[in-house]
């Protein structure tokens, strides 16, 4: 099946530093991505759509000059979160939707584990 | 997306078929169902979708009723690496996949 792919796996940063986070599709060209984050113990939480060729999305609550989304090519998006906070620390996860042959299936990374210290 | 209803936990015998149910009431007529499992730590994975037909594929068989308001994920024999929260979404043309609470399926030896 389509692959996503995201680096780091895990990543521990100074509060009031920035730290980038890369999510690939690897086999197929993604026309759209999205950006989770999960906390302990909670289901995941949509915090933005990345289209290609244009500005992300941002749901309700989630402060987009702080999550930098940036969808740079058809199979590369990142999220910088930007002077992060230990309340930042979380579980984040890309997913992908397919552009041909999956055009309606979605695919999600590993996830990303940040720690803000 | 439409709102779907699961029942928070389910225990499932090793080798026996794990039957997962899901309400979907709501559900529009372009909206997809779609099943993804997410095993602690790691990334959701996705299981199947189906819009009105069953489907069926290498992981699981999915039942969607006629009238779309329901649908079962059936993982036919279950082993101890089933053991799971399993999301079952409803999916509009955005392809914005809002999350509930799942299932944690629990396959015990």
């Amino acid at each position: 099946g389509a692959v996503v792919s995201q680096h780091p796996s895990w990543v521990i940063c100074k509060s009031g530093t920035s730290v980038k986070i890369e999510c690939r599709s690897l086999d197929f060209q993604a026309t759209t991505m999205f950006w989770y984050r999960q906390f302990p113990k909670q289901s995941l939480m949509l915090m933005a759509t990345s289209n290609e060729g244009s500005k992300a999305t941002y749901e309700q609550g989630v402060e987009k000059d702080k999550f930098l989304i940036n969808h740079a090519s058809l199979t590369l998006s990142t999220l910088t979160v930007t002077s992060a906070h230990p309340e930042d620390s979380s579980f984040y996860i890309c997913s992908a939707r397919g552009r041909t042959g999956k055009q309606n299936t979605i695919y999600f990374g590993e996830g990303s584990w940040l720690t803000v210290v | 997306d439409a709102k779907t209803t699961q029942p928070p936990s389910m225990d499932c015998a090793e080798g026996r078929a794990a039957n997962l149910p899901c309400n979907h009431s709501t559900i529009s007529g372009n909206e997809y169902v779609y099943w993804y499992r997410q095993i602690h730590s790691q990334g959701p994975q996705y299981i199947i979708h189906g819009l009105k037909n069953n489907e069926t594929n290498e992981m699981a068989s999915l039942i969607i009723t006629e009238d779309r308001k329901s649908s079962t994920l059936i993982l036919p024999h279950a082993t101890l690496r089933d053991t799971a929260v399993y999301y079952c979404i409803g999916g509009g043309s955005n392809y914005k996949l809002t999350f509930g609470k799942g299932t944690l399926l629990t396959v015990n030896p």
